[in-house]
């Protein structure tokens, strides 16, 4: 069964900071990778979507790496801003399976003071 | 931009009731989820469809069903409400399919269900 790990679980960081979450995924045989943001008490917002054969995507100041082989991937924040406060997911959906089932990480939750 | 609503923000119910939370969205979309969201669990997935009358148990299925009897709407049903599905209850639809584009998911809003 695929496992889906996010470290941190929490983050504090002034504004203006770089920063890098952590995505980690047990069965490599996936067929896409996707973050979400979740704001307190809301329903999760897809931010970025890698297929299995790409190896980044930018949004923004959002950019997600895949490193398929490893069973890693980052979500890299530039320049940080207090809006970008929230909790952040990734899921994994495996591959053999086209009903498109996600496997979510506990999320790590972003906190960017002023 | 893909749609998915949720039929209400914020419920209480009581214990013993029958709770039906909907869910419907309007991409056309063939498969569509129910998960709840508990601190410290994370999302779990209840109950999945790709189709019309088509259903699959998720993770954590007891103590619901499901129905879907229209492509845009899926529907998850406490026959018996109990304290321990107070929760957040999340819906989710994507296209199906190897020619989808990778079953990108789509979240509702949200359902915060109060079982007294």
């Amino acid at each position: 069964k695929q496992e889906v790990t996010q470290i941190p679980a929490a983050l504090s960081v002034p504004e203006g900071e770089n920063l890098v979450l952590n995505c980690s995924f047990t069965d490599s045989a996936i067929y896409n990778l996707q973050w979400f943001r979740q704001d307190p008490g809301k329903g999760l917002t897809s931010l970025l979507l890698i297929q299995s054969s790409q190896r980044e995507q930018t949004s923004g100041r959002l950019n997600a790496s895949l490193d398929k082989s490893s069973g890693r991937s980052t979500l890299y924040i530039a320049a940080s801003q207090p809006g970008d406060s929230a909790t952040y997911l990734c899921a994994v959906s495996n591959r053999g399976s086209t009903l498109g089932r996600l496997y979510f990480g506990r999320g790590t939750q972003l906190t960017v003071w002023p | 931009d893909v749609k998915v609503t949720q039929s209400s923000r914020y419920l209480v119910k009581r214990t013993g009731e029958k709770v039906f939370l909907e869910c419907v969205q309007d991409m056309d979309h063939e498969n569509m989820f129910w998960y709840r969201q508990d601190p410290g669990l994370g999302l779990r997935l209840i109950y999945f469809s790709y189709d019309v009358k088509m259903k699959e148990k998720g993770d954590i299925p007891e103590g619901y069903s499901v129905s879907r009897e229209k492509k845009e709407r899926f529907s998850l049903i406490l026959e018996s409400a109990s304290t321990n599905q107070t929760s957040m209850y999340l819906c989710a639809s994507s296209l199906k399919g190897l020619a989808a584009p990778y079953n990108e998911q789509f979240f509702g809003p949200g359902t915060r269900l109060t079982v007294l």
